[in-house]
This record gives C-alpha cells, structure tokens and sequence, in this order.
C-alpha cells in the first residue's frame, strides 16, 4: 500500500487564523515531506523529517510550521497567511532521506485558500 | 541554463498513438530519474524511477535514460484518455533533495 493521506482535502482561512493541515502514512517511511504547489507550477520543497527530526527547511516564512508527532504522523501548522500562500499543500513520505529518497509518494493534497 | 527543462506543451495526441515525453538537465551529478503523473487537483503519482542509465519498462510505460547527452525520456504506448494529465520528469542526486521539471500537459484525444 502506497498511500499518503491528507486532512482536510480543502481549507479556506482568513489572514488572522490559526489552523492545522495533517498527513499520515503507514508504509513505515522514515522521511517525510511538506512541498507547496502553485498552479501550473511543480512542487516546491518546504521541509524535509528524517526519523522524526527537521533535516530541511527550505527557508520558509515562520508563519508555516512544522511538526512530526512520530514516525507515522507529519502536521503543518498554520498562522497569520497572507493570500499568496494559497495553494495545493503536499505530503509525501519515502523510505528514506539516504538511498531512498527519490522515491517520494505524494498525498492528494490539500487546498489552501487564504482570503 | 535551469537545471531541469521540460517543454510544458500542451500535447495533444490521438488515442492509440505512442507518446513520447522528454527532459533535458544540466546537472551531470544527477543519479536517480522519475516521472509523476498529475491529475487535475490531485497529487503527483510516482510512475517509474531509473537509476542512472539504461531503460526500464512497466506495462505501457518505458523510461528511458541517456546521461551522456543528459536526456531522459518517457515512452506510453497505446495512450489512452485517462493518461490525460501533467507529466513531471524529476531527478536527484543520492541524499539530495528532488528537482522537477515544470510539466508536460498531456491531452489524449478519444
């Protein structure tokens, strides 16, 4: 089973919320993944979890930060967005961030409008 | 000269035709090579992965790797209209992380 699963699917929030985006994987994956996607635009990286410690920030705002409760579980919690940060957010685990780490699989996402 | 180039299309092709989707990169230290398949508001899909040179098949689908003119393709035979989506090449280094392509919109005509 390859599957990444996201909460909520969609999410519109104002510029003064604060709310959380939460992804989960059963494939016993060691590293896992927040990327950020404008439209027509491919993935960007924003952090990267190897064995439950941040390994890579991508240099993102403080207003988006991350959280890996366990091995299983990645949170991206969310303060003060600004409308540009509307986009498809993405999880994705792989097997690791040695060797395996091209083989990333992704979640369907979630929506993120900011008004 | 970016990293990875990927013609964004759109590329239209008749049901049952071959289709051939392509990347060029700069990064000579690149050792593993991808390709997702994206659906419209749906997340990327990891197809097939290559390491270094050489083919590799899977059903319908054959990559195919030329890292001496730093070139990889992706070949789908009997293209059929749920392949209709966007294509991102993407490769890496060992422990480094992904680099995509922008995409290839792919519209297979019934």
């Amino acid at each position: 089973d390859t599957e990444v699963t996201q909460t909520p699917k969609h999410l519109v929030m104002g510029m003064t919320n604060k709310k959380s985006l939460k992804c989960e994987q059963h494939m016993g994956h060691r590293a896992m993944y927040w990327y950020k996607q404008k439209a027509k635009k491919p993935p960007e990286l924003m952090f990267v979890y190897s064995y439950e410690k941040l390994s890579i920030n991508e240099s993102v705002p403080s207003r988006f930060s991350p959280e890996c409760p366990n091995s299983s579980l990645l949170n991206l919690h969310l303060h003060a967005l600004q409308p540009e940060d509307s986009a498809l957010y993405l999880c994705a685990s792989s097997p690791s961030t040695g060797r395996g780490s091209h083989e990333q699989y992704f979640g369907p996402g979630t929506r993120l409008t900011v008004t | 000269q970016k990293e990875v180039e990927q013609d964004p299309g759109p590329l239209s092709v008749p049901e049952g035709a071959i289709v051939s989707l392509n990347c060029t990169y700069s990064n000579s230290a690149f050792q593993y090579f991808m390709w997702y398949r994206q659906y419209s508001r749906k997340g990327p899909e990891l197809l097939m992965y290559t390491y270094s040179s050489g083919n590799k098949e899977d059903g319908r689908f054959t990559a195919q790797v030329d890292k001496s003119s730093k070139y990889i393709s992706l070949f789908i035979r009997d293209s059929q209209p749920s392949d209709s989506a966007t294509y991102l090449c993407a490769m890496s280094r060992r422990d480094d992380k992904i680099i995509f392509g922008k995409g290839t919109r792919l519209h297979i005509l019934p």
